[in-house]
C-alpha cells in the first residue's frame, strides 16, 4: 500500500479564490507529479519533480502552479480559481533510480463555482 | 509523442465471466503500468509489467515489448472489478514521465 496523502479530497469554491492542494508522501521518494482528469476522461500530466527545488511544466497546460521545498510535500496552487479549473487532480510519486513505478495518492476533487 | 490506445473503450460483462483488455503504444518503452481506477477515483496498482507475464489471483497481465502491446486478463469476473481501467507507459525517449492511454470502463452485472 503506497503513503502518498492528498488533502483535501473534496473541495467546493467560489470563482476567484485561491486555493491549494497539498500532496504528501512518507516514501522517500525524489520524483513527483500532479494529473489532471476531467470525468471519464484519460488523465494527462501538469507538473512533475525530480527533487527539492526542481518543478517542470508537464504535458498539459496549467495555470497552476508548484513548489518542491521538502522531499515529502508537493502542493498545487490555483491563485484564481475559475469554473475551467473544475477537475479531478492527482498527484503521484515514484522512486529515482528504481523501476519507476508510480504510486498515486486519493486524488482531490475540485469544483468552482 | 508515444500514442497509447486501449481497447475496447467499454466493457459489460456478466458476473462470472472472463475478459481481455489491451494496451497498444507506439514507441518502446521503459516501464508499462495497469491501474484501476475506482468509483472513488482512486488509481489502484495492479500491475507493473515492462515485459513478460505476471499473476496476481484472478488478474494476470502480459506485455510483448517488441510488439508494442500489452495485455490484462481478469478471469472469473465480480462486480467489485467494475471501475476503468487505465495502462500508462514511461518512452524510452521521455524517461520519468508516463502517457495514460484513454482507459476501459468495465462494468460487471450481478
Amino acid at each position: 500500500e503506497a503513503d502518498i496523502y492528498q488533502t483535501p479530497r473534496y473541495l467546493v469554491i467560489g470563482t476567484g479564490k485561491k486555493i491549494t492542494l497539498e500532496c504528501s508522501q512518507t516514501m522517500g521518494h525524489d520524483k513527483m507529479y500532479w494529473y489532471q482528469q476531467d470525468p471519464g476522461m484519460e488523465l494527462h500530466l501538469i507538473h512533475y519533480s525530480y527533487g527539492v527545488n526542481s518543478t517542470e511544466k508537464g504535458d498539459l497546460s496549467s495555470e497552476s502552479t508548484v513548489s518542491r521545498i521538502r522531499t515529502e510535500h508537493f502542493p498545487l496552487t490555483l491563485e484564481s480559481a475559475r469554473p475551467s479549473h473544475t477537475s479531478q487532480y492527482l498527484c503521484a510519486s515514484s522512486e529515482s533510480g528504481g523501476t519507476g513505478e508510480l504510486f498515486f495518492g486519493e486524488g482531490s476533487r475540485l469544483t468552482v463555482l | 509523442g508515444i500514442q497509447v490506445e486501449q481497447s475496447p473503450p467499454d466493457l459489460i460483462l456478466q458476473e462470472g465471466a472472463n475478459s481481455t483488455l489491451r494496451c497498444n503504444f507506439s514507441d518502446s518503452v521503459n516501464n508499462l503500468q495497469w491501474f484501476h481506477q475506482n468509483p472513488w477515483g482512486q488509481l489502484i496498482n495492479l500491475f507493473y509489467i515492462p515485459s513478460g507475464t505476471k499473476q496476481n489471483g484472478r488478474l494476470s497481465a502480459t506485455t510483448v515489448a517488441t510488439e508494442r502491446y500489452s495485455l490484462l486478463y481478469i478471469s472469473s469476473s465480480q462486480t467489485t472489478d467494475s471501475g476503468v481501467y487505465f495502462c500508462a507507459v514511461e518512452p524510452n525517449t521521455n524517461a520519468g514521465k508516463s502517457t495514460f492511454g484513454d482507459g476501459t470502463t468495465l462494468t460487471v452485472k450481478p
